[in-house]
């Protein structure tokens, strides 16, 4: 079973508008990270933002902020102001346990293209 | 800090030779290193982790024998495809646990010829 689920192969948003990314989980460990990473047509993983499962706020990091609905098992990526570079994939990512020592699993990624 | 230095960026090699890539965490002591690979239009597939000083644990569908991965100190893990095939070429992609988060190298494009 999918662990994380991204249903947006591709969006496309204004330059200046906001765009909200989703992502769906599912596990039943009740200690678990979500992670968004960002990644240009170069390759790199570029970390966008991360909420733990006890948080008790949603997490917010400059233009990204996470709306997380634990209920929901959901953890959707919110871009405000979009940028030309903001284009690229979009992963989500869980980590299920607190240990740093488990690797990360992705979702299918959305592309973003943002338009002038 | 904690920097993941990936080489080489990209390599062209011909069918049945080897190839290594290097993963070095250049400020930190990765204990434990994943190593991904990533088809194009595609996401990041966990191929292995490997742990100082002990065997790299596989994950299913993954041959061990054409993926030798090599974590000998802590700031050293390397993957060698070996006999490489066409259907070899990939981006492979290394990543470290650090703190609560993951750093990621720059990732390696494998093309086989």
């Amino acid at each position: 079973a999918q662990k994380i689920t991204q249903t947006q192969p591709g969006m496309f948003v204004q330059e200046k508008e906001a765009v909200t990314l989703d992502c769906t989980y599912d596990t039943s460990d009740p200690s678990y990270g979500l992670f968004w990473y960002k990644q240009p047509s170069s390759g790199e993983m570029i970390f966008l933002i991360y909420q733990g499962s006890y948080d008790q706020q949603n997490a917010t990091e400059g233009r990204y902020s996470l709306n997380f609905q634990k209920a929901r098992k959901s953890a959707n990526l919110v871009i405000s102001a979009s940028q030309l570079g903001d284009s690229a994939m979009y992963f989500c990512a869980m980590r299920e346990v607190p240990s740093g020592n488990t690797p990360l699993v992705f979702g299918k990624g959305t592309r973003l293209s943002v338009i002038a | 800090g904690a920097v993941v230095s990936q080489h080489p960026s990209w390599v062209i090699c011909k069918s049945g030779t080897s190839v290594k890539i290097e993963c070095r965490s250049l400020d930190f002591q990765a204990t434990t290193m994943f190593w991904y690979r990533q088809f194009p239009k595609q996401s990041l597939m966990l191929m292995a982790t490997s742990n100082e000083g002990s065997k790299a644990t596989y994950e299913q569908g993954v041959e061990k024998d054409k993926f030798l991965i090599n974590h000998a100190s802590l700031t050293l893990s390397t993957l060698t495809v070996t006999s490489a095939h066409p259907e070899d070429s990939s981006f492979y992609i290394c990543s470290a646990s650090y703190g609560t988060g993951y750093t990621f190298g720059s990732g390696t494009r494998l093309t086989v010829v």
